[in-house]
């Protein structure tokens, strides 16, 4: 089955206490990507990426790094957490061309206190 | 920047009768998409509808219609017939016609579906 695959989906740590938030697809899709979702602001893009090795930041980079070492992962890491960073976070990703569809992962809600 | 705005963030509807969410956008561009995307309690992120923008034509899929209006930039979902796993939060979002450009979302609208 085609899909987006998130890990963990709860979790719940302390300030600066650093973190990663791991994302698998299994379509060999080119394009991926990592949003948050706020209320009231809707889902804004972290980081993406086009490509392995080929990283680049989206709307709110701020406080996020990201990798690309292979085609199907795309972990996303907060190296040192805080409160503002408590989200509900997705991963997406898509293949090559403008009209490809994007999947998304079942998202991760992240509470940092 | 493209810019996606949603200015109902609550809707509520009786069963079997009809919506309308509204949407409206803010580009540059002449060839884009458009989509509305449908989230319920689940928090998965599913994908009702999506438009063209070279497409005239409105986009239909079963219950869901859009109208889409590129010289006045809005793009609003009327829901048919309601039922009750209709309600969800729902997102407009927009996407340039290019292989690399992210989707910008708009703030959601929370939509319940009374019996």
């Amino acid at each position: 089955e085609a899909q987006v695959t998130q890990n963990p989906r709860y979790l719940i740590t302390v300030t600066g206490k650093k973190l990663t938030v791991t994302c698998s697809q299994n379509m060999n899709h080119e394009y991926m990507s990592w949003y948050r979702q706020d209320p009231g602001l809707g889902l804004r893009q972290i980081y993406y990426s086009m490509n392995v090795e080929v990283t680049d930041k989206g709307d709110v980079p701020e406080g996020y790094k990201v990798s690309r070492k292979e085609k199907r992962n795309f972990p996303l890491i907060l190296e040192s957490p805080s409160p503002n960073q408590t989200s509900l976070y997705f991963c997406a990703s898509r293949a090559w061309g403008p009209n490809e569809k994007l999947f998304f992962g079942s998202g991760t809600q992240l509470s940092v206190l | 920047a493209q810019t996606v705005t949603q200015s109902q963030p609550e809707m509520s509807v009786q069963e079997a009768e009809t919506v309308t969410l509204s949407c409206t956008y803010d580009t540059s561009e002449s060839d884009y998409y458009l989509f509305w995307y449908k989230q319920p309690p689940s928090r998965q992120m599913i994908l009702v509808i999506r438009q063209e923008a070279y497409k005239q034509q409105n986009a239909t899929e079963n219950r869901f219609s859009v109208n889409f209006q590129k010289a006045a930039k809005s793009f609003s979902l009327k829901i048919s017939d309601s039922q009750l796993g209709d309600a969800a939060m729902y997102f407009c979002a927009y996407r340039r016609e290019t292989s690399g450009s992210r989707l910008t979302f708009g703030e959601g609208t929370q939509l319940t579906v009374n019996p």
